[in-house]
């Protein structure tokens, strides 16, 4: 069964610092895989996706994530934070496999706290 | 600039009214979906359609219904809103790229 973890409910991280996002997932074929994030009282914002080539894939804002096979994971990350990433983030998978169903699997969100 | 529009974007309305999310979308795209979250939490499907007069209920028990008659307009109707409804109501839709472009959300209430 296709599946999304992200194991954490909250990431805390000083302006400025680095930040990373983690996201895990199970899929019985090729992943593809996508970030979004969601502003207080609004939809969700497309960040980046990963369907094939290169595992370093750079999206909206300066965030970046890496897709990692052998660990099944695609972490999100931006090398300095900005208070105003502070939002919810979420990981998403769709099986390769899975013909014309293009339903996303979501995880549960991750809140991003940016302390100035 | 969002290419799929979502009215009203907040609604307060009485127990028993009827109502209908209206979503459209202008990108030609032929999946469309209806999620519903509460504040800073998990997104639940409730409906998906992969095409016009196709209509499919998502993963979530909804008692709200839907229709596709035209590609663009996918609304969602609650026949009798009941307080246990509020939340907020995000409408979706697919491209052949397999990513989602959401609409800004209905947020309901039912008082």
């Amino acid at each position: 069964a296709q599946s999304v973890a992200q194991p954490e409910d909250q990431v805390n991280v000083a302006e400025g610092n680095p930040l990373t996002v983690k996201c895990t997932y199970s899929v019985s074929g090729n992943p593809y895989l996508f970030w979004y994030v969601q502003y207080p009282n609004r939809g969700l914002q497309f960040l980046l996706k990963y369907i094939t080539g290169d595992n370093l894939v750079k999206g909206s804002y300066g965030f970046e994530a890496e897709f990692n096979k052998s660990q099944t994971s695609f972490h999100l990350k931006k090398p300095s934070a900005l208070v105003s990433d502070s939002a919810l983030y979420f990981c998403a998978v769709r099986d390769s496999n899975a013909g014309n169903n293009r339903k996303l699997i979501w995880g549960l969100g991750t809140s991003l706290a940016v302390n100035p | 600039e969002a290419d799929i529009y979502q009215t009203p974007r907040y609604l307060v309305i009485g127990t028993g009214k009827k109502i209908t999310l209206e979503c459209s979308q202008t990108m030609g795209h032929d999946k469309m979906y209806w999620y519903q979250q509460d504040p800073g939490m998990e997104l639940h499907l409730i409906h998906y359609s992969y095409g016009v007069n196709s209509t499919e209920k998502g993963d979530l028990s909804s008692e709200s219904t839907v229709s596709r008659i035209r590609t663009e307009h996918f609304p969602l109707t609650l026949e009798s809103a009941r307080p246990s409804h509020t939340s907020q109501y995000l409408c979706a839709s697919s491209d052949a790229y397999y990513g989602y472009t959401f609409g800004s959300g209905t947020r309901l209430t039912v008082v």
